[in-house]
């Protein structure tokens, strides 16, 4: 069982303070690292993406951090906000999977930002 | 948003009856997943389709079955529910463009065995 593990569980962090959550996967095969972020009652939604062709990638306030020689990557929450308050999971897997596509998940972060 | 419908969006059902959870998209998306989701593990992935008629087991297929007769439904059915298959679960479908793989999620279906 090829795995993602994610850490932290939970995490909280004052308004205006940065988030980072982390996760390390197992497969060098894997060369695609999506982020998800889900509010509560809803499904996952991708949040962010990075191929290792590249070490960071920044949207807006949030950012992925990849190092592909510790087989780890991060996402940082910049200016972190109550809104952003949700559970993230990251994930691992090929970014040409031929015809068994699939993703590894982490198993999720939840992240509460207090006012 | 895929377009992904998922439905029955609640169910409570009874311990040891057959139960299925069906997911409509509308974007012709060739794969597409089954996942469930519990405190402490995550999303797990329980059957997934590459195409009709073309299915595979995930990590926790045990007592689940699919179906794919069709591109844009994909069928769960839980053959004598139990107990620990009281969940949220998720269809999921995949888009392969050219300027990145996205899973997208359905909205959730939860279900509880009584």
């Amino acid at each position: 069982q090829q795995q993602v593990k994610q850490s932290p569980q939970s995490l909280i962090v004052q308004k205006g303070g940065i988030s980072i959550i982390n996760c390390a996967y197992e497969n060098t095969a894997f060369d695609y690292f999506p982020w998800y972020q889900q509010f509560p009652g809803k499904g996952p939604a991708l949040l962010i993406a990075i191929r290792p062709d590249v070490s960071e990638k920044k949207e807006g306030r949030f950012t992925i951090s990849f190092n592909k020689s510790a087989k780890q990557f991060s996402l940082h929450i910049m200016d972190s906000q109550p809104g952003d308050s949700a559970t993230y999971f990251c994930a691992a897997g090929p970014w040409d999977g031929g015809s068994n596509y699939k993703l590894t998940f982490g198993k999720g972060t939840l992240l509460t930002v207090n006012p | 948003d895929a377009g992904i419908t998922q439905s029955p969006r609640h169910k409570v059902t009874e311990t040891g009856t057959p139960v299925t959870l069906r997911c409509h998209q509308t974007e012709n998306h060739r794969y597409m997943y089954w996942y469930r989701q519990d405190p402490g593990h995550g999303l797990r992935l329980i059957h997934y389709s590459y195409g009709v008629k073309d299915t595979d087991k995930g990590e926790v297929s045990d007592g689940y079955s699919v179906s794919r007769s069709k591109t844009e439904d994909f069928l769960l059915t839980l053959e004598s529910a139990t107990s620990s298959q009281t969940s949220v679960y998720f269809c999921a479908t995949l888009d392969r463009a050219l300027s990145g793989n996205t899973i997208y999620f359905g909205e959730g279906s939860w279900l509880t065995v009584v």
